[in-house]
């Protein structure tokens, strides 16, 4: 089985700083692909960023970036300058076939 | 404007009364998915559809339903609901499943409630 684990279900940062959400998968497939989705409280699904696990580069989306092990099967999110819409909750994602397999979820809280 | 759009938005019913949770993508996507979103819990895939009148079980399939007739609607069915189906439900679809150029597309969600 396919799992995702997202180890810290709340955090908090100030604006302007910048903030790690961990995310850690567990699979036997050798390709892949890694998402991190954002859910504002609009309940919106919003995709953040994705990697395809043969690409060593770690993707970057303007402020936020990932850092991808593919050997640890870790795949972090790092958000820089952090600002006040930031705040939501956010999923790590894992795709290899047909189905998109979710973290429980870290609720990010950006504060003035 | 490219979208999946789910209907209604929200949805108050009573235990064992059949409903319907539509669900209608306009990007011509071969691949449609229903998830439920639990506090704690994440998102998990109900049932998908890789094309019309090909359907299959996700994670938690009991107590649902669902048909795939035309490629651009794929309903969600509770024929009769428990309460242990108050939940946040989504839509989805992608042109291919697994591929990085084809993330899913999300609707609205569906907020249902049974008392």
């Amino acid at each position: 089985a396919q799992t995702v684990t997202q180890s810290q279900p709340e955090m908090s940062v100030q604006e302007a700083e910048t903030v790690t959400l961990s995310c850690t998968y567990d699979t036997s497939e050798s390709n892949y692909y890694l998402f991190w989705y954002k859910q504002p409280p609009s309940r919106q699904m919003i995709l953040v960023i994705r990697q395809e696990a043969y690409k060593q580069q770690n993707a970057t989306e303007n402020r936020f970036s990932v850092n991808f092990q593919k050997a640890a099967k870790s795949f972090s999110l790092k958000i820089s300058d952090s600002q006040l819409g930031d705040t939501a909750m956010y999923f790590c994602a894992f795709n290899s076939g047909y189905a998109l397999n979710f973290g429980k979820g870290t609720s990010l809280l950006v504060t003035p | 404007e490219a979208q999946v759009t789910q209907n209604p938005r929200y949805l108050i019913t009573v235990t064992g009364k059949k409903l319907t949770v539509t669900c209608s993508q306009n990007m011509n996507h071969e691949y449609m998915s229903w998830y439920r979103q639990d506090p704690g819990l994440g998102l998990r895939q109900i049932y998908y559809s890789m094309n019309v009148e090909v359907t299959d079980k996700g994670d938690v399939p009991e107590g649902y339903k669902v048909s795939r007739k035309e490629k651009r609607n794929f309903p969600l069915i509770l024929e009769s609901p428990s309460p242990n189906q108050t939940s946040l439900y989504f839509c989805a679809s992608s042109p291919l499943p697994g591929s990085y150029n084809s993330p899913l597309h999300f609707g609205n969600g569906t907020r249902l409630t049974v008392t």
